[in-house]
């Protein structure tokens, strides 16, 4: 089983629908979690942390279930913007980091 | 928030040579990586690049073949010595407190022919 493991995609979407991806990892010992966006041909950039409690930031909320072991993101009102390629990232401690392969979004007008 | 400057964006290069990325940060930072990102595939971490001391390397990639730099706190520099056509690849710095609340740099794109 892979560390970190999300749906490749590809998730076509219309403007405006609701999306979510999800991601598993394998090492219950993991601290802390992130969603990373990257854009085609582009270096990652960090979208958002992913706390216990559930986050939300405008469109997007990220959610972490420690029982099962996975991740979410969750995009609202999908726009064209959005577009891109999702990474999951989980830290297990000693700053051993662990990307997920993306999943890729691709919302379409 | 930190901009890394990375060079070149892109290079071809014979199989049998080496080529040295370089990253620039803007400001100080406490942590620098470097990841390679085949085709399709998730990030890899290299090693971590240490100011004043060797790099921290992860399991697979050792420092002949990938020998680091990092003279002070906004600069580092990675070298692919001996290339092969298995090293074509993205290759990535990143720099920032942590290595997951990091920025990146725009990357490398290296074919080796």
């Amino acid at each position: 089983r892979k560390e970190v493991e999300q749906d490749p995609g590809p998730f076509n979407v219309p403007e405006g629908a609701t999306v979510a991806f999800n991601c598993t990892y394998s090492n219950s010992a993991s601290q802390s979690f992130f969603w990373y966006r990257q854009d085609c041909r582009k270096e990652p950039k960090l979208l958002m942390s992913v706390y216990s409690s559930g986050n939300e930031d405008g469109r997007f909320t990220a959610q972490l279930n420690r029982a099962s072991q996975y991740i979410s993101l969750l995009i609202r009102d999908s726009k064209l913007s959005d577009s891109a390629t999702y990474l999951c990232v989980v830290e297990g401690g000693y700053q051993k980091v662990t990307f997920g392969t993306g999943t890729k979004l691709q919302v379409i007008p | 928030s930190a901009v890394i400057s990375q060079k070149p964006s892109r290079d071809i290069c014979q199989r049998g040579t080496s080529l040295t990325i370089q990253c620039q940060v803007d400001s100080q930072v406490t942590m620098m990586f470097w990841y390679r990102q085949q085709p399709g595939q998730s990030l890899t971490l290299i090693a971590t690049a240490n100011q004043g001391s060797e790099a921290t390397y992860e399991s697979g990639f050792v420092i002949d073949k990938f020998p680091i730099s990092r003279p002070n706190l906004t600069f580092s520099t990675l070298t692919v010595s001996n290339m092969s056509p298995e090293d074509s690849s993205i290759y990535l710095c990143s720099g920032g407190r942590t290595n997951t609340e990091a920025f990146f740099g725009q990357g490398t794109r290296l074919t080796v022919v």
